[in-house]
C-alpha cells in the first residue's frame, strides 16, 4: 500500500525550517527519501533502516519511528536549492527479502522563496 | 561515470505500436527497476530484476515485458501501446537492497 505523505505542499522563505512526514499502514524494513526537481530524475537523499541505521547525505536529517511506521525528513535553514518534490519510498519485509522494491508516496512539493 | 542512461528521452507512439526502452548502467549494480510516474500518483513499480537473466513483476506489470540479458542493461518493452501507457518512465539501479537507487533521466512517452 502507498505510504501517505504530509503535507502535500510547503512554501518557505530562505532560512526557514520544514518537516515532511511519511506514514505507512504496513510494517517497514526501511524508508528512503528522494528529491526530484521539475523535469529531472529523483535524487537519493537518505535511507533509514529498521534498527536505527541511517545512510545518506550529512546535511540531511531524518527519523524513523518503528512503532508508528512513520518517518520524518527535517529540512533546516532552507536554501533556494531545496525546492523540489520530495518522495518517500518504503520497503517492507526483512532485509533483502523484498529485493529493494520501493512503494513511493505521492510526493510533497517544497517551494523556497528568497 | 555515466551512471544510469535511458534512451530515448522522448517518444510519441500511435495506439497499437510497439517500442523498447533501454536502460544501461555502468556501476556494476545487481538490482534494476522500471517505474512509471504519473501526475499525483508518485512512482509505481512495473518490473524489476535482481541480476542478469532474472526478471519479476512489480505493482503494474500489465502491458509491459522486460529482459535482462546482460547485467548492465534492462529493457522495457511495450508490445501494443495504449493511451493509458502515456507516462514518464524511470529506470533505477541499486548495488544491493536497502542501498539508494540511482535513477536515469527518464523517458517521456506519449501514446496517441
Amino acid at each position: 500500500q502507498q505510504p501517505v505523505q504530509s503535507p502535500q505542499a510547503v512554501i518557505l522563505r530562505e532560512g526557514e525550517d520544514a518537516v515532511i512526514n511519511c506514514s505507512s499502514s504496513k510494517a517497514l524494513y526501511s524508508v528512503h527519501w528522494y528529491r526530484q526537481k521539475h523535469g529531472e530524475a529523483p535524487v537519493f537523499l537518505m535511507i533509514l533502516l529498521k534498527g536505527g541505521e541511517q545512510k545518506g547525505h550529512e546535511k540531511i536529517s531524518a527519523s524513523f519511528n518503528e512503532k508508528k511506521q512513520q518517518s520524518s525528513l527535517y529540512l533546516t535553514a532552507s536554501q533556494l536549492s531545496y525546492s523540489g518534490t520530495y518522495f518517500c519510498g518504503t520497503e517492507m519485509g526483512a532485509g533483502g527479502t523484498s529485493y529493494g522494491k520501493l512503494t513511493f508516496g505521492q510526493g510533497t512539493i517544497l517551494t523556497v522563496h528568497p | 561515470n555515466a551512471g544510469v542512461t535511458q534512451t530515448p528521452k522522448f517518444r510519441v507512439l500511435k495506439t497499437g505500436q510497439s517500442m523498447t526502452l533501454l536502460c544501461a548502467q555502468d556501476m556494476n549494480h545487481e538490482y534494476m527497476y522500471w517505474y512509471r510516474q504519473d501526475p499525483g500518483m508518485g512512482l509505481r513499480l512495473i518490473h524489476y530484476s535482481v541480476g542478469e537473466g532474472t526478471t519479476a513483476k512489480g505493482e503494474v506489470p500489465d502491458g509491459y515485458n522486460v529482459s535482462r540479458l546482460k547485467k548492465q542493461n534492462f529493457l522495457l518493452g511495450l508490445e501494443s501501446a495504449a493511451p493509458s501507457q502515456t507516462s514518464v518512465y524511470f529506470c533505477a539501479s541499486s548495488y544491493w537492497p536497502s542501498y539508494g537507487y540511482t535513477f536515469g533521466s527518464g523517458t517521456r512517452l506519449t501514446v496517441v
